[in-house]
């Protein structure tokens, strides 16, 4: 069961620019939301973190939106630099903290 | 302060085999929680170690089993290998047993079963 869902495979964006990655999650009961990154032959480094009760958590270049009415995230990174380009995980997790994971979104910025 | 580490990095076995694969927490957690990532899909929760119990199972079927050690290293051995147990293995480690305190993973361990 796909409880956290990014739909788009890859992003491509020109440096200097925004790049959102947007995820989806069926789970009404998901009450805390993570983004990872993850580089070649590496594991995912915690990037960004929101609790249900805010909508909004920003982190220099990172900022974390959450649309609890949309059951919808999106991570902002502005502006993205070619070192941003890896694999960037959402995931979700519940009062048990039970984590779930979407299946990422590679994103390649490009000099 | 060193962080998470897993061995070994690669290995290839047979349908029907066992094998087991080894994570060392970064220094100062008690927690170790294992994922599997088969290819294109995001990390599925195996289950979690917190004090050498396990605190949490995801949708893994028991042969799928762990041990966490008195150093709070750990280990995952799968019995009886399936083809589609071919996939990237993480071992993360966090403080405090709760899934969102922040996790640190490991490389990962590619299993191929063949």
């Amino acid at each position: 069961d796909q409880q956290v869902k990014q739909n788009s495979p890859s992003l491509s964006v020109q440096e200097g620019r925004i790049s959102i990655l947007n995820c989806d999650y069926t789970n009404s009961m998901f009450d805390y939301f993570l983004w990872y990154k993850k580089y070649p032959a590496e594991g995912p480094t915690f990037l960004i973190s929101i609790s249900s009760i805010k909508d909004k958590n920003e982190d220099g270049r990172f900022t974390v939106f959450l649309n609890k009415s949309a059951k919808h995230l999106s991570l902002h990174i502005v502006p993205s630099q070619p070192g941003d380009s890896a694999v960037y995980f959402c995931a979700a997790s519940d009062r048990n903290d039970d984590m779930r994971f979407g299946a990422g979104t590679r994103l390649t910025v490009k000099p | 302060e060193t962080g998470v580490t897993q061995s070994p990095t690669h290995l290839i076995k047979t349908r029907g085999q066992q094998v087991t694969l080894r994570c060392s927490s970064q220094s100062g957690h008690n927690t170790v929680s294992w994922y599997q990532q088969a290819l294109g899909q995001g990390p599925q929760f195996i289950f979690q170690y917190y004090r050498e119990e396990e605190n949490g199972r995801g949708n893994f079927p028991p042969r799928f089993s762990g041990l966490q050690f008195p150093n709070y290293s750990s280990e995952l051995n799968v019995n009886a290998l399936e083809l589609d147990d071919s996939a990237l293995y993480l071992c993360a480690s966090s403080f405090g047993g709760l899934g969102r305190n922040e996790q640190f993973f490991g490389p990962g361990t590619r299993l191929t079963v063949l």
